[in-house]
């Protein structure tokens, strides 16, 4: 079965780095674009990151474009989201998700667990 | 931007009842939309994509409609279960864009 597992988070000081990594399996994790998608206390999905399944394309929402590096390793089945200059409007629950394409168009048919990212002094 | 707009932002119901939750999209998104539930300290969970087909493992209870710019989710018979929040999805040019949520509370 489909399974993807976060790790990396945890309580950082403003201005500092944090790498997270999401192993995956059960599938062909090379075939898949994959995402990252936050969660911050008490509010709605925010849309982070997304890299094909080669790593040629790679974009990023506005919030965190120029911080954020979204990267992975097909030969480890593994996705990383790099994330430097940490604020405290980072503070989230960070997901990795696995995308489907049904006609043409995508929905993410597998979430991890989620990684709890607190940026606080 | 894709702006997809959730209502109501809470939905107060009694189990055994329907339920009805909108999402509506700032263009036309055809078809392309999906729903998810959220349930607290978890996950979202796909309940329906292409607007109205259920994802593997979605009880009949839960069914979607709408095309265009308009979209419903509707819960025929609420379970204990059912209480969580539900987002709305539309994905484009490699990106998602969630509506707010709906909070079905009891």
């Amino acid at each position: 079965q489909v399974q993807l597992v976060e790790s990396g988070g945890g309580v950082v000081q403003p201005g500092r780095s944090l790498r997270l990594s999401c192993a995956a399996s059960g599938f062909t994790f090379s075939s898949y674009a994959m995402h990252w998608v936050r969660q911050a206390p008490g509010k709605g999905l925010e849309w982070v990151a997304v890299i094909s399944y080669d790593e040629r394309d790679k974009f990023y929402a506005d919030s965190v474009k120029g911080r954020f590096t979204i990267s992975r390793d097909n030969s480890k089945n593994t996705l990383y989201l790099q994330m430097n200059s940490l604020t405290t409007e980072d503070t989230a629950v960070y997901y990795c998700a696995k995308v489907r394409l049904v006609g043409a168009t995508y929905y993410f048919d597998y979430w991890g667990q989620g990684t709890l990212v607190t940026v606080s002094s | 931007e894709i702006v997809m707009t959730q209502s109501p932002a809470t939905l107060s119901v009694s189990p055994g009842e329907r339920a009805t939750l909108s999402c509506r999209a700032s263009q036309s998104v055809s078809s392309n939309l999906a729903w998810y539930q959220q349930k607290p300290g978890q996950a979202p969970r796909l309940l329906i994509y292409a607007a109205s087909t259920r994802a593997t493992g979605i009880p009949a209870r839960f069914s979607g409609s709408g095309s265009g710019t308009e979209f419903t989710l509707t819960i025929s018979s609420l379970q204990s279960e059912d209480f969580a929040v539900y987002y709305c999805q539309h994905y484009n040019n490699w990106r998602p864009f969630f509506g707010q949520g709906t909070k079905l509370e009891i």
